[in-house]
């Protein structure tokens, strides 16, 4: 069973332009997470989907970030415009069912803002 | 709102001696326990949880993690460790309801040959 698919891995843009993550989940897992990870800290949930609605997104930077999850399956992640403080790992995870007692993590994006 | 303390941020240890990382949580309801690895340029992988049942949980790769309602606690631990288990360790509760994992700021195990 293949697992939960990030792409890219990594990712160099100048600061002001705009970068997207794309996640596909795990065959079956109705629940989405993106975290984000920087350097040195654990990851902190951005927006977790239930199928395809947005259930938790309160720590997501509305005026620059925005997700989306076309037909409940894959998501993407946008940031428009990116600013240096975007760098950081950026790691999507799908899990099963309402009670989520174990969410399964992608390899992650490394964004860099230079 | 739960939180999660990881004490340690760095734990440097001999090869084949043992190792125990440091878990503290807080949450005013029930609560499921996860200890994930994440090995370098890696997502994160479960090594163990708690969900209910027996306090002592056995995990991947010989590790355990003993559930301490009364101290609030969920230390992993590994009897004898190799230089493969040099990584980074991450804590994290889950509440029951529909909540997401919340996650410490992680412990680097580095394992000295």
């Amino acid at each position: 069973e293949a697992g939960v698919v990030q792409s890219p891995r990594y990712k160099i843009i100048e600061k002001k332009q705009p970068v997207a993550f794309w996640c596909n989940p795990i065959s079956g897992h109705n629940t989405l997470y993106w975290y984000r990870q920087n350097l040195g800290q654990g990851p902190e949930l951005l927006i977790r989907y239930e199928n395809e609605e947005a259930v938790d997104d309160s720590q997501l930077p509305k005026d620059r970030f925005s997700a989306e999850r076309l037909k409940g399956v894959d998501s993407t992640l946008k940031i428009q415009p990116a600013e240096l403080g975007d760098s950081a790992v950026y790691l999507c995870a799908s899990s099963f069912g309402l009670t989520n007692t174990e969410a399964f993590f992608g390899q992650g994006t490394r964004l860099t803002v230079v | 709102a739960q939180s999660v303390t990881q004490l340690d941020s760095q734990v440097p240890v001999f090869e084949e001696a043992p190792v125990e990382l440091r878990c503290n949580y807080s949450s005013s309801v029930s609560v499921y326990l996860f200890w994930y690895v994440q090995y370098p340029n890696q997502g994160l992988q479960l090594l163990l949880k708690y969900l209910s049942g027996s306090t002592l949980v056995k995990g991947i790769n010989g590790f355990e993690a003993e559930f301490n309602k009364s101290q609030t606690s969920f230390h992993l631990r590994k009897p004898s460790v190799h230089i493969s288990d040099t990584a980074e360790y991450f804590c994290a509760v889950l509440t029951s309801g529909n909540t997401p994992l919340v996650f410490g700021k992680g412990t680097r195990l580095s394992v000295i040959a």
